[in-house]
This record gives structure tokens, C-alpha cells and sequence, in this order.
């Protein structure tokens, strides 16, 4: 079994939709946790960085994480096409140490 | 923001030659640095740790006589893939951790643009 599961897709939702990404783990010891997009044959870009539990807000992104359901969650409102792309979690038990990626879920946000 | 910078982008080359990758930090010092590879529609692998002035930390299953890592500087580290051979086509990608003294209290991984490898 995986550590880190991510939601396959791929996702396909029209432009104004909410979108919902989704990644559950099986290990406690992970306390970071982050959002990346991917878009085609790019490197991974960082959305989004959270510390243990709780909500963070940035523009249009949400990310949330519930450690004790072992679930993190990343929100996208008002979604556009240029949000097109492969999203990866990611999460590590330690502040400066390697993280373990979800397998990615590919998104398509139509006009 | 911090930016990371990998050369080449694109690279063919010939079965059994070798292929150096670069990977940089551009606006920041990099304690770590970390190589992965990616196959198409799948997710990255991490392929080594590297500290700079310190040996590479290889995960497992991956050969460190074939993939050569060295992190010379603060702001550089180089992957060689030696004797190359077409199942060694990928997409390379590094990232470089800002470390804890990156200003925002926590530790980030910045990745580069990534490096598309073809061995014929």
C-alpha cells in the first residue's frame, strides 16, 4: 500500500466550477503537507504549503487538511482553463527533509 | 519567488554515452538538492538526496554508478547518466530546498523545468 494516495482522475469541469482534490495517507508522522501543479512536460510548481490541521486560504485555492481522518484537500473555485494541469500532493514528516508525492490528478477546466 | 534552473531542457543521445544534467539555484542557496525522474501520466520518483559536499543518499532500486550525482556548490548539482541506454529515456526534473534559513520559517522544495532525456 501506498503512503500517500491521490484521487486519479482525471477531472473534467466546466470553467466557474469548484473544483475538489483529494489525497489520503498512512502515515501520522507526516506534518507538511503541499499542493504542486504540474503543467505538461513542466517541472512541479508549489501552490501550497500547510503546517498539521486546519484550513489555508490563498486567492482562489483552499487547501485543508484533517490529520485526524488522515485527508487532505485542495479547493478551487472559480476555476479557469489555464488551471489546466496535473495537481500533486505532498507531504513530510519533517520540516527540512524528502517528500513523499501523491501519483497526481489531472484536471481540465473547459471554457 | 526562488527559481531553479536545469540544463539542458532536452537531450538526445546515443546508446552507451553518457549525458550530465545541471540543476541550479538561481536566487538562493541550496543545502539540499533532490533528482527525480517521471515517466509519462505518473508521478515523481524520487531518485537521490543530495547535501552539498556530501555524498548523494540514493533511494532504493537505484543505481549510484549509473546515475552520478554531484553537488558541488550551494547553488549547483549535476546528474550524469552513464552508459545510457534507451530505457533510461525520462524526464529528469531536480528541486532545491530553500533549508529552514529560506526566510518563511519552513523548509521549500522549488523544482526546475525539468530535463527530457531520449537515448536512442
Amino acid at each position: 500500500q501506498k503512503e500517500v494516495e491521490q484521487d486519479p482522475g482525471p477531472l473534467s469541469v466546466p470553467e466557474g466550477a469548484i473544483v475538489s482534490l483529494n489525497c489520503t495517507y498512512s502515515n501520522s508522522a507526516f506534518q507538511y503537507f503541499m499542493w504542486y501543479r504540474q503543467y505538461s512536460r513542466k517541472g512541479p510548481e508549489l501552490l501550497m504549503y500547510t503546517y498539521s490541521s486546519g484550513n489555508k486560504e490563498d486567492g482562489r485555492f483552499t487547501a485543508q487538511v484533517d490529520k485526524s481522518s488522515k485527508y487532505i484537500s485542495l479547493f478551487i473555485r472559480d476555476s479557469q482553463p489555464s488551471d489546466s494541469a496535473t495537481y500533486l500532493c505532498a507531504m513530510k514528516n519533517t520540516n527540512a527533509g524528502k517528500s513523499t508525492f501523491g501519483d497526481g490528478t489531472t484536471l481540465t477546466v473547459k471554457p | 519567488g526562488a527559481v531553479v534552473s536545469q540544463h539542458p531542457s532536452w537531450v538526445i543521445c546515443k546508446s552507451g554515452t553518457s549525458v550530465k544534467i545541471e540543476c541550479r539555484s538561481l536566487d538562493f542557496q541550496a543545502t539540499t538538492m533532490f533528482w527525480y525522474r517521471q515517466f509519462p501520466k505518473q508521478s515523481l520518483m524520487l531518485m537521490a538526496t543530495s547535501n552539498e559536499g556530501s555524498k548523494a543518499t540514493y533511494e532504493q532500486g537505484v543505481e549510484k554508478d549509473k546515475f552520478l550525482i554531484n553537488h558541488a556548490s550551494l547553488t549547483l548539482s549535476t546528474l550524469t547518466v552513464t552508459s545510457a541506454h534507451p530505457e533510461d529515456s525520462s524526464f529528469y526534473i531536480c528541486s532545491a530546498s530553500t533549508g529552514l534559513a529560506g526566510g518563511r520559517g519552513t523548509d521549500t522544495q522549488y523544482f526546475g523545468p525539468g530535463t527530457r532525456l531520449t537515448v536512442l
